[in-house]
């Protein structure tokens, strides 16, 4: 059965620390790994990841894939509270239908 | 920018009555997808829909549930006889097309069967 797990699923951090949201998946025909932030309602798309070793940036933002290890990672430097959310890490399949969700971690930044 | 919309924002509901959701996905979008995220718990697939047919279902999505294209932008989800565990939000996402991998979601319908 397909499967995206992600940790920790709760963190508090303080203004201006860093932290690194985890992400594996045991997903058949993956073809990419998707990161969503979601606030109130609707997951923002932040990242889709393909190739392994490739980081992607925007902003305070990065992440990178390994496709051998199964694993993303979600980094965010110099958090604020505007970051706090839940981080939700998405296996994409060949098929391109089907993205797979993971529980989320839910991130608050307190001032 | 282009948003998709889904109406109404919240739905309450008698037990077996049938609601229908309501999307209006991004206007030259070609793949489509309803997603349901229950109270706490994880985004889950309901179905994907390209070329006015399902591509995809998961086993969540039963007799009980229907998506129709009826006109040329909106995109519905039906739910036949609700069931107290139909309770959820309801996400509709749209997708450019074959190539384009990044599927955008609506603010959610939430769902409330009593």
């Amino acid at each position: 059965e397909d499967k995206v797990v992600q940790s920790p699923l709760s963190l508090v951090v303080h203004e201006g620390d860093t932290v690194t949201l985890n992400c594996s998946y045991e997903v058949t025909n993956f073809r990419s790994l998707l990161w969503y932030k979601q606030e109130k309602k609707a997951p923002t798309f932040l990242f889709m990841l393909t190739s392994s070793g490739i980081e992607k940036k925007s902003g305070r933002l990065s992440s990178i894939l390994d496709k051998k290890e199964l694993f993303s990672i979600l980094n965010i430097t110099a958090t604020q509270t505007g970051d706090s959310a839940i981080y939700l890490c998405a296996a994409l399949k060949t098929s391109y239908d089907k993205v797979i969700f993971g529980p989320g971690t839910s991130l608050s930044v307190i001032p | 920018e282009p948003e998709v919309t889904q109406t109404p924002s919240h739905q309450v509901t008698q037990m077996g009555q049938e609601v229908i959701l309501r999307c209006v996905p991004i206007s030259n979008h070609l793949y489509f997808y309803w997603y349901r995220q229950i109270l706490g718990q994880k985004v889950e697939f309901l179905v994907s829909f390209y070329n006015n047919e399902i591509s995809e279902k998961s086993e969540i999505f039963d007799d009980q549930f229907s998506v129709e294209r009826p006109d040329g932008s909106n995109f519905t989800l039906k739910i036949r006889s609700t069931k107290l565990e139909d309770s959820a939000m309801y996400f509709c996402a749209s997708r450019l097309d074959r190539a384009k991998n990044i599927q955008y979601f609506g603010a959610g319908t939430r769902l409330s069967v009593l």
